[in-house]
């Protein structure tokens, strides 16, 4: 029983496509996030959502619009795709991260752009 | 500066070695602090949590500094299957996590 699950795992795409990534988790979580890693292994918080509600948005190009439906989902669309957007794209979920809880994330999405 | 730091390595040992990580980070107001394990082509998975008066976990000891705001991972008699990279974690508050770059461990026969 997969606790975040994100679809799809492996996405090629052309220069200039809109593409999204989809984001559930069955936790009962009140907060979900979208990380980016790049090619060196970084990993960087792009969004954060807690109860629906867009609480963390780290200067990420307004190409990228995040969308939460319900608490357990958290959305990504990506218009206009570039090059530089190829990456690894993690879903995550936590309760309250403040008081010590972890944060637990989905297998992540392969993006390439051509 | 970079908000949290690390060694990328890789630190190469020999099975049965112990091997220690470091880790610095910036913000001072930071509240709680973790050690993630990330293998090749997966998501990172909790290793454990890093509280004030340091802790144990079987083979891997954390150990938190705020003074200097330094953070460490000590892993003993290392196994093949520890080889990862080792991500640093810490919360600056406000539910951000901030990952460092890691550190990318390999363990050989």
């Amino acid at each position: 029983d997969t606790a975040v699950s994100q679809t799809p795992k492996y996405l090629v795409t052309q220069m200039g496509n809109d593409k999204s990534i989809k984001c559930e988790q069955n936790l009962g979580h009140d907060t979900m996030y979208w990380y980016k890693q790049d090619s060196k292994k970084f990993l960087k918080i792009m969004f954060s959502y807690n109860n629906k509600e867009l609480i963390i948005n780290e200067t990420v190009p307004n190409r990228f619009s995040p969308k939460s439906p319900d608490k357990a989902h958290l959305n990504l669309h990506i218009n206009s795709l570039e090059l530089g957007d190829s990456a690894v794209y993690f879903c995550a979920s936590s309760q309250d991260v403040s008081s010590g809880n972890t944060i637990y994330f989905g297998e992540g999405s392969w993006l390439t752009v051509v | 500066r970079k908000e949290v730091e690390q060694d990328p390595g890789p630190f190469n040992v020999p099975e049965g070695a112990t091997v220690a990580f470091n880790c610095t980070y910036s913000n001072s107001a930071s509240q709680s602090f973790f050690w993630y394990r990330q293998d090749c082509r997966k998501e990172p998975k909790l290793l454990m949590s890093v509280y004030s008066s340091g802790n144990e976990d079987g083979r891997f000891t954390a150990q938190l500094n705020r003074a200097s705001q330094y953070i460490s991972l000590l892993i003993r008699d290392s196994k093949l299957s520890d080889s990862a990279t080792y991500l640093c974690v810490v919360n600056e508050g406000f539910q951000k996590l901030v990952f460092g770059t890691g550190t990318r461990l390999l363990v050989s026969p």
